[in-house]
């Protein structure tokens, strides 16, 4: 069964509004989660690096004000889209990982953002 | 910077004929690589997963070589379906991160 849950699968928002999407580790403590996004027919390209406690780390071309990232806990990080414009309409998906597990990522189910 | 790359694009056969996605990757300091089929509107589903030391996995008509030194991976479908139609993504895992390929998209035709 799935390891790590993500939470809406779909959502449909209005531009200017905020929209969070949770993932959460079912079964282990996720030292480090990750957030990813795939735009239609692109690879799927990573946002941000989270470890527990700590703030994220963002890749280049990624703002780190618009998606706020929260890792407050072994077993939950949410990103939260503010501000949400018709561009921000995509694929997100996290993963997580922990020491022990054999370097092995364990990924959500994904959640699709529509901004209308 | 690992860089990932699919090749074809995009596929098409007619139901029964065996499938082959190519997958190569620019460092092969990997620990692991892997296989995702994505369906329209889906998340990510796991294939396969070849560790670092190994260089094959098998799952059903599922099959998965890895070959680090010259960092490629292929993936065998056989006997493909039209269930089997959908996106396919190959992942290299090193330092905790996922390096996507942009996918192949597979169509089998009944």
């Amino acid at each position: 069964g799935a390891v790590v849950s993500q939470h809406p699968s779909w959502v449909i928002c209005k531009s200017g509004t905020s929209v969070k999407i949770e993932c959460r580790s079912l079964d282990f403590q996720a030292t480090t989660m990750f957030w990813y996004r795939q735009f239609p027919k692109q690879s799927l390209m990573l946002m941000a690096t989270s470890n527990e406690g700590s703030k994220a780390t963002y890749e280049q071309g990624v703002e780190k004000d618009k998606f706020l990232i929260n890792h407050a806990s072994l077993t939950l990080s949410t990103l939260t889209v503010t501000s949400a414009h018709p561009e921000d309409s995509s694929f997100y998906i996290c993963s997580a990982t922990t020491r022990g597990r054999g370097n092995t990522i364990y990924f959500g189910e994904g959640s699709w953002l529509t901004v209308v | 910077k690992q860089e990932v790359t699919q090749i074809p694009a995009a596929l098409s056969v007619p139901e029964g004929e065996n499938l082959v996605l190519n997958c190569s990757f620019t460092d092969s300091a990997i620990y692991n690589l892997q296989w995702f089929r994505q369906d329209p509107g889906k998340g990510l589903t796991s294939l396969l997963l070849i560790q670092s030391s190994q260089r094959e996995q098998t799952s059903g008509r599922l099959n998965a070589s890895l070959d680090k030194s010259s960092g490629r991976s292929t993936l065998y479908i056989a006997a493909s379906q039209p269930g089997d139609s959908a996106t396919y993504l190959c992942a290299a895992a090193g330092d905790y991160k996922l390096s996507f390929g942009a996918g192949t998209t597979v169509t089998v035709r009944a």
